[in-house]
């Protein structure tokens, strides 16, 4: 089973350009996450999904955009990179009502 | 505001016990996760507690106070593998997770 899969892995992106990491999970999960990671922070939430069709704004939603198909698909936008969104990207799912994550690889994203 | 506190580095000896601890203030609180994160991996999920007291699993432990804001993740026997981070969260009243920092764990021959 593969789980939660991102891509890409690691980009390197130009100040201005946008840009979409892509996440698909094969678990069925209701819910769904996007988190940034940076060095001497907490996971930080982005946005999140609790189930296909309804999205909602996390901890740190600005710049960034969301949305929901399906139950599988959860792509996070990133309309016009600015520097302060280089960061490490987890996407992760959960059943519905639980708090034990699934997260994907994660992807590495550097804006210049 | 909401708060997520652990140490940001522990070292210990190969098969020795260590113990890394969290205190926590949320709005609300729904249980406690700890995670293990080897570096430049995804988190995965160790324990869940939600009431007071010690849940055991295999050489993982963790503890939970409601009372006192508190909790601790306990490793036996260290193996070098176990050295990684270890990310305490906490759901809140809304059941979103609220992370700490994560300790980083180094295991020396």
């Amino acid at each position: 089973t593969a789980g939660i899969t991102q891509a890409p892995t690691s980009q390197i992106l130009a100040a201005g350009r946008s840009m979409t990491l892509r996440c698909t999970q094969d678990m069925r999960h209701n819910a769904m996450y996007w988190y940034r990671q940076d060095l001497g922070l907490g996971l930080r939430l982005i946005h999140y999904s609790n189930t296909a069709g309804t999205t909602g704004k996390g901890e740190v939603p600005d710049g960034y955009s969301v949305s929901r198909a399906n139950t599988d698909d959860f792509p996070l936008t990133l309309a016009s990179a600015v520097p302060s969104q280089t960061s490490v990207y987890f996407c992760a799912s959960s059943e519905q009502g639980t708090g034990e994550l699934f997260f994907g690889e994660g992807s590495r994203l550097t804006v210049l | 505001g909401q708060n997520i506190d652990q140490p940001t580095e522990m070292t210990a000896t190969e098969g020795a016990i260590v113990q890394i601890n969290c205190t926590y203030q949320t709005s609300g609180f729904n249980g406690l996760f700890w995670y293990q994160q080897h570096a430049g991996e995804a988190p995965t999920f160790l324990s869940y507690n939600v009431l007071d007291g010690l849940e055991e699993k295999g050489r993982f432990s963790s503890f939970l106070s409601r009372s006192k804001g508190y909790s601790y993740l306990l490793l036996k026997e260290l193996q070098m593998k176990d050295s990684a981070s270890y990310l305490c969260a906490v759901r809140d009243s809304h059941y979103q997770l609220i992370w700490g920092a994560g300790t980083k764990l180094i295991i020396k021959p």
